[in-house]
């Protein structure tokens, strides 16, 4: 298995410029978790979806994201417009539906809006 | 609100020394506990999962433990390299929701 596939693996954008995170789950895991990292709030959970619908959006930090499962495979968070304060790194993860298996992470996308 | 604690937040050692990083963590209710490595720059890399029925796991020179009356985990490793430096996480899964520690920084000197 190819494991967690996040793309692209940077992005620099300028402020108020959309931008779009996509992600590919584990074949077969049908939970899948947006998380952020900064050096100063660690890592954040911001969304999560099971069986492609989202259950718990509360980590959204505001209405400028939005986040997308259309199917097993595919996921996408969008921030329109961006910031600079939301620079970070932005990972995925994916788990099967049983506390017995752990999660597997992306790579991330480091994300700089200048 | 869950919570999840380690200590210390950076730690440095020589190179073969044998040493413990520590996890305490607020929710009983816990369904597993999982130990992760992060290089800088890097995503993260799991290296233990300890389910809440069990006491330990074991992956090489590493040994988690799990004891959930206490609300506490540690992560063993034995005869440190200097590859082992990185920043571990704890994370205690509660429901469907991951909620991590703020890491260990280690560096192992050669």
């Amino acid at each position: 298995d190819a494991g967690v596939i996040q793309s692209p693996r940077h992005e620099v954008t300028e402020m108020g410029q959309e931008v779009t995170l996509r992600c590919k789950p584990i074949s077969g895991h049908n939970s899948l978790f947006w998380y952020r990292q900064t050096m100063m709030r660690g890592l954040e959970l911001l969304i999560y979806f099971n069986n492609n619908v989202p259950i718990d959006d509360s980590g959204m930090p505001e209405d400028r994201f939005s986040a997308k499962m259309p199917n097993a495979s595919f996921s996408t968070l969008k921030i329109q417009p961006s910031e600079p304060r939301d620079s970070a790194v932005y990972f995925c993860a994916s788990s099967r539906d049983s506390p017995n298996y752990g999660y597997t992470f992306g790579s991330g996308t480091r994300l700089t809006v200048v | 609100k869950q919570e999840v604690t380690q200590i210390p937040a950076a730690l440095s050692v020589p190179e073969g020394e044998n040493l413990v990083l520590n996890c305490s963590f607020t929710d009983s209710a816990i369904y597993n506990l999982q130990w992760f490595r992060q290089d800088p720059g890097k995503g993260l890399t799991s290296l233990l999962l300890i389910q809440s029925s069990q006491r330990e796991q074991t992956s090489g020179r590493l040994n988690a433990s799990l004891d959930k009356s206490s609300g506490r985990s540690t992560l063993y490793i034995a005869a440190s390299q200097p590859g082992d430096s990185a920043t571990y996480l704890c994370a205690e899964t509660s429901g469907s929701r991951l909620t991590f520690g703020e890491g260990t920084q280690l560096t192992v000197n050669p």
